[in-house]
């Protein structure tokens, strides 16, 4: 079973849109890491945010966590068309080893 | 930044064939691990290892060996393919478990 999960699969939206990705998991994480795909490539993070962190900003990206809900989320500002992939969140359930959701696809159109 | 490479980048064998999957990466990273990415279910841990010599199960670990020569070289084995385990392979390398992966280009592997 996952630990992490995102829940959408997938998205279309118009370039210079916002985009809100959610991912929920089941029990306690130390870490939440944010990954992206792009086609033909393997993924790449992008934010990685820790159980004592409520936010953390990398140029148009923003993610939270939520310990409480057990959630957190991956926020886009301005999309391109290069934002065009698929995201994963990943949780470690306190375990040593990461555990990847299904993933979310994002098509931006320009 | 960091450089995982991987070898061969596309395989075809045939069901019951022998197959070796081959990673390095060459950031001095204590962790290296091993996924297979299916359509519908995201990137699954089939083995991974925290140094030379040492290796831990993943959580699809059935029909796979692997081994950790030296800190760099990670090395998956699929010993009788079946084509269930035809599958996109990528390995990936990490300081520590709570820290970022980079991941290498993948191996497009198909079993007939």
């Amino acid at each position: 079973s996952q630990w992490g999960e995102e829940n959408l699969q997938a998205l279309s939206i118009q370039e210079g849109e916002d985009v809100t990705m959610n991912c929920s998991y089941k029990t306690y994480t130390t870490v939440v890491q944010w990954y992206r795909q792009k086609s033909g490539k393997g993924p790449a993070q992008l934010i990685l945010i820790r159980s004592n962190e409520r936010e953390k900003r990398s140029g148009r990206l923003r993610a939270t966590l939520d310990t409480s809900s057990q959630s957190s989320s991956l926020s886009i500002t301005g999309t391109l068309a290069t934002d065009t992939a698929v995201y994963f969140c990943a949780t470690d359930a306190n375990t040593n080893k990461v555990v990847f959701g299904t993933g979310t696809r994002l098509q931006v159109l320009p | 930044e960091a450089a995982v490479t991987q070898s061969p980048r596309n395989k075809v064998t045939v069901t019951g064939g022998n197959v070796t999957l081959s990673c390095r990466q060459t950031n001095s990273h204590n962790y290296m691990y091993w996924y297979r990415q299916d359509t519908g279910h995201g990137l699954r841990l089939i083995h991974y290892s925290y140094g030379a010599g040492n290796l831990q199960i993943g959580d699809v670990p059935d029909g796979y060996k692997a081994t950790r020569t030296t800190q760099e070289d990670f090395f998956l084995l699929l010993e009788l393919a079946s084509p269930s385990q035809t599958s996109l392979y990528f390995c990936a390398s990490s300081r520590d478990w709570a820290y970022e992966q980079y991941f290498g280009p993948g191996t497009r592997l198909t079993v007939l």
